[in-house]
């Protein structure tokens, strides 16, 4: 199962970008990497995912590097409501391609954006 | 409105006192799946299920139990309850298994004592 790293927390100021690394450096060729928020005690709450190439939506762009060992969530003009803890997440996948419902969040990221 | 419905939201029981956590999704998701949050523990999966009538056990099983009788109901069993099963559990649910985006409830705050 691919497994990930984040750094425990970081913070950036309002208005500026966010930039989160995630490592999952044993991700399989057809596996995506979804990011999840989480804020305070809330449920998680998708924000986006990508297989190859880089993605952006209205939440955030995601940046996967060519040999797919490392993204990075950017929040471009983060904001206080931002503040939150992001998860980095491979699904799990079979060796046979079909995908198994286990599913590891890690500690992710504590993400605090300050005035 | 598309959700995941988990009720109770918040409880307060004893210790061996059975009770049951249910969850509800209206998306027709095949995919459905119970956590607990644990302070520097984050997310643990408990249970999860593919479809109806398949279930398996997550990271941390012991002490719970599942059933998956129809698709849109995925209710969460505590036997008997101990304060080490106070948490706040989740549950979520997705079109078909762990590679497709998954939806959460609110969550249930639930204590034990």
């Amino acid at each position: 199962d691919a497994k990930t790293t984040q750094p425990p927390s970081m913070d950036c100021a309002e208005g500026r970008a966010a930039n989160l690394p995630c490592n999952h450096s044993t991700i399989s060729g057809n596996e995506y990497v979804y990011w999840y928020r989480q804020i305070h005690s809330q449920g998680p709450q998708y924000i986006i995912h990508g297989l190859k190439n880089n993605e952006t939506n209205e939440m955030a762009s995601l940046i996967i590097t060519e040999d797919r060992k490392s993204s990075t969530l950017i929040l471009p003009h983060a904001t206080l409501r931002d503040t939150a803890v992001y998860y980095c997440i491979p699904p799990s996948v079979t060796d046979r391609g079909s995908t198994l419902g286990r599913l590891y969040f890690g500690r992710g990221t504590q993400l605090t954006v300050w005035p | 409105e598309a959700q995941v419905t988990q009720n109770p939201r918040y409880l307060i029981t004893v210790t061996g006192k059975k009770l049951t956590v249910t969850c509800s999704q209206n998306m027709n998701h095949e995919y459905m799946s119970w956590y607990r949050q644990d302070p520097g523990l984050g997310l643990r999966q408990i249970y999860y299920s593919m479809n109806v009538e398949v279930t398996d056990k997550g990271d941390v099983p012991e002490g719970y139990k599942v059933s998956r009788k129809e698709k849109r109901n995925f209710p969460l069993i505590l036997e008997s309850p101990s304060p080490n099963q106070t948490s706040l559990y989740f549950c979520a649910s997705s079109l078909s298994g762990t590679g497709n985006t998954i939806y959460f409830g609110e969550g249930s705050w639930l204590t034990v004592v």
